[in-house]
């Protein structure tokens, strides 16, 4: 099936730092993928929506210059955390819709701490 | 808005009796409803959705349009079913993105 990986799987930074986490669709194609994230006993919050080739799309209130994102092919996008402090600390999973055929497939996800 | 409610932030059944999580939603159009788990430090994966009408793991989960929920259920929790559930809600005119729930955190008691 449908797989996606999301690297790395946590890690730790101090403030004031930039942190990159991939999520690569490894055997399909993907024009679209979501990165959400998630505080300590909440939902999944879409941070945004990353298109092949163009400009993401941010979800209202997340700072598009804090949480960069790059989907540079239709296997792999990236977000950065620029200048990361303390209250960024949260779990970030990316999730990607194949091309062709039905599914949303959800990496594994990143948590990330900042000190 | 809110789209997708789950009531029960925690639950705790004993293993081997019925259990059902609540997810209600508000959505004008024809939604797609999912089920998704995420056993202990695991990624969060597809469990049910309405379209395919089908049983996996034991779970069911019948779209009740009237009443506008997606109640997952099981006959029989086993001590594996421990995990946190989320409902998660997509249509035509939200393309690709879903709605999630808060979640509910289900305990099985052996």
């Amino acid at each position: 099936g449908a797989v996606v990986s999301q690297h790395p799987s946590w890690v730790i930074c101090k403030s004031g730092t930039s942190v990159k986490i991939e999520c690569r669709s490894l055997d399909f194609q993907a024009t679209t993928m979501f990165w959400y994230r998630q505080f300590p006993k909440q939902s999944l919050m879409l941070m945004a929506t990353s298109n092949e080739g163009s400009k993401a799309t941010y979800e209202q209130g997340v700072e598009k210059d804090k949480f960069l994102i790059n989907h540079a092919s239709l296997t792999l996008s990236t977000l950065t955390v620029t200048s990361a402090h303390p209250e960024d600390s949260s779990f970030y999973i990316c999730s990607a819709h194949p091309i062709t055929g039905f599914g949303y497939t959800f990496g594994s996800g990143t948590r990330l701490t900042v000190v | 808005a809110q789209r997708v409610t789950q009531p029960e932030k925690l639950l705790s059944v004993f293993k081997g009796a019925p259990v059902e999580l609540k997810c209600n939603y508000s959505y004008s159009g024809s939604p797609e409803l999912f089920w998704y788990v995420q056993y202990s430090r695991q990624r969060l994966q597809l469990l049910l959705r309405h379209i395919s009408r089908e049983s996996i793991k034991g779970f069911t989960a019948d779209l009740n349009k009237g009443e506008t929920s997606f109640h997952l259920k099981k006959p029989f929790a086993q001590e594996e079913d421990s995990a946190m559930y989320y409902c998660a809600l997509s249509g035509q005119d939200t393309g690709n993105q879903f709605y999630f729930g808060t979640g509910t955190s289900l305990t099985v008691i052996p």
